[in-house]
């Protein structure tokens, strides 16, 4: 079984400011990393997967999130962030089934 | 088409009604999946089918009653909800697991919101 934290339940950040949101997981086998957004009433967007190869894996928006396996994390982050980016962020792992496991989620709030 | 269409977007009924969730994707996935999300948590399995069959039942309430009459369609009926069973209920689709790296990936709709009163 795969479990995940979100070490940060509500991360305020300025506008061009950068953002760093925190995730670790655990697990006893191989797994799958993403990072799903959901923007205020609206579904789940996936942002960003780790399958295998490079560890490191960016978005066409700017965001980018790196797989640690020696520190079992999948951290996110952003340079710079936008108002549009306000939004509620999951970190999630599987294996190879049909099981995603969500973090607690970390709610994104962007201010001018 | 790399989309999952869910209707209604929002729906209100009362503890004696009985109603349907649809959701339809023509991504060719064979895997479908329901989930509940109450406000401010993560989305709470509740369903997989695979290849039109059952494949989990995350210990779900019989009130909650799926469907998937083939490959492309998904449906949830609902009947004497309780009020604490109103929520954000999310529909997804992937390829199989077995068929690949990735395979898994999840495809979300833009979900259905339900009250219940």
């Amino acid at each position: 079984a795969q479990s995940v934290t979100q070490l940060d339940s509500q991360v305020p950040v300025f506008e061009e400011a950068p953002v760093e949101l925190r995730c670790n997981y655990s697990s006893s086998v191989s797994v799958y990393l993403f990072w799903y957004v959901q923007y205020p009433n609206q579904g789940l967007q996936l942002l960003l997967k780790y399958l295998s190869g490079s560890t490191l894996v960016k978005s066409i928006n700017g965001f980018e999130a790196e797989f640690n396996k020696s520190q079992t994390s999948f951290h996110l982050r952003k340079p710079s962030v936008h108002i549009s980016d306000t939004a509620e962020y999951f970190c999630a792992v599987t294996g190879n089934d049909y099981k995603l496991s969500f973090g607690a989620g970390t709610t994104v709030t962007v201010r001018a | 088409d790399t989309e999952v269409t869910q209707t209604p977007k929002h729906l209100v009924m009362g503890m004696t009604n009985k109603k349907s969730l649809k959701c339809e994707q023509h991504m060719g996935h064979r895997a479908m999946y329901w989930y509940k999300q109450k406000a401010k948590k993560p989305p709470e399995l509740m369903f997989v089918y695979s290849y039109e069959k059952l494949s989990i039942n995350e210990s779900v309430p019989s009130r909650f009653s799926p469907e998937c009459p083939n490959s492309s369609l998904l449906n949830l009926h609902l009947h004497a909800l309780q009020p604490e069973d109103s929520a954000l209920y999310l529909c997804a689709s992937s390829q199989d697991p077995g068929t690949g790296v990735g395979a898994n990936v999840l495809t979300f709709g833009a979900g259905s919101r339900l009250t219940v009163l």
